[in-house]
């Protein structure tokens, strides 16, 4: 079956740009995650969605970053006024349910964020 | 709160070789805890997972994880290397509704 998609695979943009990157779940998968990963680093938890709402966003760095899932499937990752620091490989990941603590997360193959 | 540690960000073995990556949790709770692999350009494969149910756990590609309570650790092995086994290996702990990474280690397997 599918698994998590993202698009683009690569996005290069200018400072100050705005930027969307989009995320599609594995089908019936109502958790959705978003993680940020730098160079050298393992990935670091951005925001949690439940279904539409964003049940845990304690992740998100500043208010620059926004993230939706208006339909409960598909999410966008929405950066405002990008900054060089921006720069990482942006992971997405589904999961069946988010309550069960040791059910798994199928990610997605990223978005590699450049900001010139 | 929840975080693991992963020791040795760079590991290199001979074809063949045991493989032996490094992960010790802190947890104030009864952890879950994974072990995923990243192959480059591609996103995260579950390995593994801990859940309680028992403290050997066998994962895909032959590999396999113990659960030590008393060391806090949750160590990665295979018997014998292969060269396919070259990739970036993170370590997980669940905290609430996320996953808490480790920095990773990259396996190098020499032919």
């Amino acid at each position: 079956g599918a698994g998590v998609s993202q698009t683009p695979s690569n996005k290069v943009t200018e400072k100050g740009k705005y930027v969307e990157l989009r995320c599609d779940p594995i089908s019936g998968h109502t958790a959705l995650y978003w993680y940020r990963q730098s160079l050298g680093q393992g990935p670091e938890f951005l925001i949690y969605f439940q279904g539409t709402g964003a049940a845990d966003d304690s992740g998100l760095p500043n208010d620059r970053f926004f993230a939706v899932r208006p339909e409960g499937s598909v999410s966008t990752l929405k950066i405002q006024r990008t900054e060089r620091g921006d720069s990482a490989v942006y992971l997405c990941a589904s999961s069946p349910r988010g309550g069960a603590a040791y059910n798994e997360q199928f990610f997605g193959p990223g978005t590699r964020l450049t900001v010139l | 709160a929840q975080s693991v540690t992963q020791l040795g960000s760079h590991v290199s073995v001979s074809e063949g070789a045991l493989v032996l990556l490094r992960c010790n949790y802190s947890s104030s709770v009864p952890p879950y805890l994974f072990w995923y692999v990243q192959y480059p350009n591609q996103g995260l494969q579950l390995l593994l997972k801990y859940t309680s149910a028992a403290t050997l756990v066998k994962g895909i590609n032959g590999f396999e994880a113990e659960f030590k309570k008393s060391e806090t650790s949750f160590h990665l092995t295979k018997p014998s290397a292969h060269m396919s086994d070259a990739a970036e290996y993170f370590c997980a702990v669940r905290g609430g509704n996320q996953f808490y990474f480790g920095t990773g280690t990259s396996l190098t397997v020499i032919p």
